[in-house]
């Protein structure tokens, strides 16, 4: 059973198109982060979203948590070739660091 | 620098032998890891929860006996996969907690070939 699921899983589009990348729950979590992953590396951390409604930018990258915590979206902006990578959802049910992991969307961004 | 060292960061063996990876926290004390699985092109499933000192608490479905977790000491937790087969090949990550800050890290990985 996914408890997180991640939409799309795979998403190529041209550089400067913009994106939006979905994670919905049935559940509440009690945080959600956002990672990014490159080839043969582990996860790198984007943005961890805490309050219901909380929305946080990184440059290019808007991040939204839900306003009941269920769900969370990423949007980048202007996407360049450098964006390309896996991006993973994760969310945290309380403060002891398991985290439940969405399917990932592949993005490939073409120059 | 990282804060997190997984180690090998690669290995091949033959099918029927064991293989050890290592976890380490290298700024702080960790007493629970996480140890993770990833196929290519697919997102990390969580294999079991590593808790120093005491016996590992593993997800629904993966085999104990299969996957043998050992966690020490309060910076290291070794993940000994058993009679590894071509199956078992897959990218195995751990991530450490911060019991203080909360902060949760990962390594770099283990890229696991049977033959």
């Amino acid at each position: 059973t996914q408890l997180l699921e991640q939409s799309p899983q795979f998403l190529s589009i041209q550089e400067g198109e913009n994106l939006t990348v979905y994670c919905n729950s049935s559940s509440v979590f009690s945080s959600l982060q956002w990672y990014r992953q490159e080839p043969g590396e582990g996860p790198v951390l984007l943005v961890t979203v805490v309050t219901g409604g909380e929305v946080k930018k990184l440059k290019r990258l808007t991040f939204q948590f839900g306003d009941a915590r269920k769900d969370s979206s990423l949007h980048i902006t202007a996407a360049q070739p450098g964006d390309t990578g896996l991006y993973l959802c994760a969310g945290a049910r309380n403060q002891g660091g398991k985290l439940i992991f969405g399917q990932g969307t592949e993005l490939s961004v073409k120059p | 620098g990282a804060v997190v060292s997984q180690h090998p960061s690669r290995v091949i063996c033959k099918s029927g032998t064991s293989v050890k990876i290592e976890c380490r926290s290298l700024d702080f004390q960790a007493t629970t890891m996480f140890w993770y699985r990833q196929f290519p092109k697919q997102s990390l499933m969580l294999m079991a929860t590593s808790n120093e000192g005491s016996k590992a608490t593993y997800e629904q479905g993966v085999e104990k006996d299969k996957f043998l977790i050992n966690h020490a000491s309060l910076t290291l937790s070794t993940l000994t996969v058993t009679s590894a087969h071509p199956e078992d090949s897959s990218f195995y990550i751990c991530s450490t907690v911060n019991s203080v800050t909360g902060e949760l890290f990962f390594g770099e990985g283990s890229r696991l070939t049977v033959l």
